[in-house]
């Protein structure tokens, strides 16, 4: 069991569906990531929350909107995704302070886009 | 663009042998070097870390060298068993503002013990 909570683990969803991600974190941390894992390829960062304010977001298309309501909650809520979205999406966490805070993460939700 | 290289992507050891992986990055600013491991179904888990004031680390098996003049760090497992197969990533990683960790990853090497 880790300390971030990822759901659902496995989501298959048609391109004109609309879906939501959930990530919850239970330690104390108070910075949260999306990324996005797809094979050969290394790990994407998509958003970041530092403090509940999105912090970054890599130039990610609309169709993904991230949703942090507390900082121990992320939502990444997909629309008209498209087949190239199948992917690993994995949320983190870490601990805003100085320097070397690893990211803790998620086991991932699998989703496929038919 | 940060950059991080990471050889070799497979690599296949029989049990009792030491594994090697070796990466190379481009941003002088990073200064937190951590590695994970990710087993099928699951989430990448931190392993070992270190920070680039130290040149070596070891935690039981498995220990890690960095050559911040080179920009190179390894991770060397030693007595590898076959729950140590798995994907391993490296990662360099520096503070920005905002109080977060900006990670480049590697692109993983896969590790497979043969018993």
């Amino acid at each position: 069991e880790t300390g971030v909570t990822q759901t659902p683990r496995h989501l298959v969803m048609g391109m004109t569906n609309k879906k939501s991600l959930k990530c919850e974190q239970h330690l104390g941390h108070n910075a949260m990531y999306w990324y996005k894992q797809s094979a050969k390829k290394p790990l994407e960062l998509m958003f970041v929350y530092s403090l509940e304010e999105r912090v970054e977001n890599n130039s990610v298309p609309s169709r993904f909107s991230p949703e942090c309501p507390n900082s121990s909650h992320l939502f990444l809520h997909l629309h008209t995704l498209q087949p190239e979205d199948s992917a690993l999406y994995l949320c983190a966490s870490s601990q805003v302070q100085g320097d070397n805070s690893p990211l803790h993460f998620g086991n991932g939700t699998r989703l496929t886009v038919t | 663009g940060e950059n991080v290289e990471q050889h070799p992507s497979t690599l296949s050891v029989q049990e009792g042998d030491s594994a090697v992986i070796k990466c190379t990055y481009s941003d002088s600013a990073s200064n937190y070097f951590p590695w994970y491991k990710q087993e099928l179904g699951k989430g990448p888990q931190l392993i070992i870390d270190i920070r680039s004031n130290v040149g070596e680390k070891k935690d039981q098996r498995i220990a890690v060298t960095l050559n911040k003049t080179a920009k190179h760090f390894s991770l060397h497992i030693t007595e590898t068993q076959p729950e140590d197969s798995a994907v391993y990533f490296c990662a360099a990683s520096r503070g920005v503002s905002g109080g977060y960790q900006k990670v480049t990853f590697g692109t993983g090497t896969k590790l497979q013990v043969i018993p």
